[in-house]
């Protein structure tokens, strides 16, 4: 069965560092997302893509975080200066179509853990 | 604005038993989905049940049930037979069936299932 993957499982990174998270969404979906999760909270949405533009984000997503699909089949989360309070695992996950009927599938997360 | 809250932050179940899940949300919504999503020690979110707000009848996926009370704004999980490989993290999630992609989960509830 498909699965949504994501590299690395865990970045280890200094503070105010660029980092590069990676995802492969299932093949023939459309609809991109990044949730996270700190540490025994919630997960929280961040960011929705879909057409190389983003379609919808939360005000957690605010300038030091970008998206891109990159190429046909990676689609990534970049965030330019981390900070401590970035350390959180970050979930891609896709979904075939549009619309909130549509199950969104979840990848296994990147620990991102900011020195 | 919508929030769910799971107010189990654990719970274990002895093998072959049923364990069953709290849900809870609040929404001024009428039309909505909910969704049980599993997260096994290590692996990704998976989808283990979802709801249609506007269907009465209470899904069902194999030893999965749910015990949906729209006016109680209530969406439990109920787990039968339980299996060793029922241990995980479970997320209760909704999303509003309107102009956003964006699911709203619990806290989660890990559940142990003992031998």
């Amino acid at each position: 069965e498909p699965e949504v993957t994501q590299t690395p499982s865990h970045q280890v990174t200094q503070m105010g560092q660029e980092v590069i998270l990676r995802c492969v969404p299932i093949s023939n979906h459309l609809y991109f997302y990044w949730y996270r999760q700190i540490l025994g909270q919630k997960v929280e949405f961040l960011v929705s893509f879909y057409n190389n533009e983003i379609s919808e984000k939360s005000e957690i997503f605010d300038d030091q975080f970008s998206v891109e699909r990159p190429d046909g089949s990676n689609f990534t989360l970049k965030i330019r200066s981390t900070k401590l309070e970035d350390s959180a695992m970050y979930f891609c996950a896709s979904s075939e179509s549009s619309g909130s009927a549509d199950t969104q599938y979840f990848g296994p997360g990147t620990r991102l853990t900011v020195l | 604005a919508q929030t769910v809250t799971q107010s189990q932050p654990e719970m274990s179940v002895q093998e072959a038993e049923t364990v069953t899940l709290s849900c809870t949300y609040d929404t001024s919504e009428n039309n909505y989905y909910l969704f049980w999503y599993k997260q096994p020690p290590s692996r990704q979110m998976i989808l283990v049940i979802r709801q249609e707000a506007y269907k009465q009848q209470n899904a069902t996926e194999n030893r999965f049930s749910v015990n949906f009370q729209k006016a109680a704004k209530s969406f439990s999980l109920k787990i039968s037979d339980s299996q060793l490989g029922d241990t995980a993290m479970y997320f209760c999630a909704f999303i509003r069936d309107s102009g956003t992609y964006k699911y709203i989960f619990g806290t989660g509830t890990r559940l142990k299932v003992l031998a």
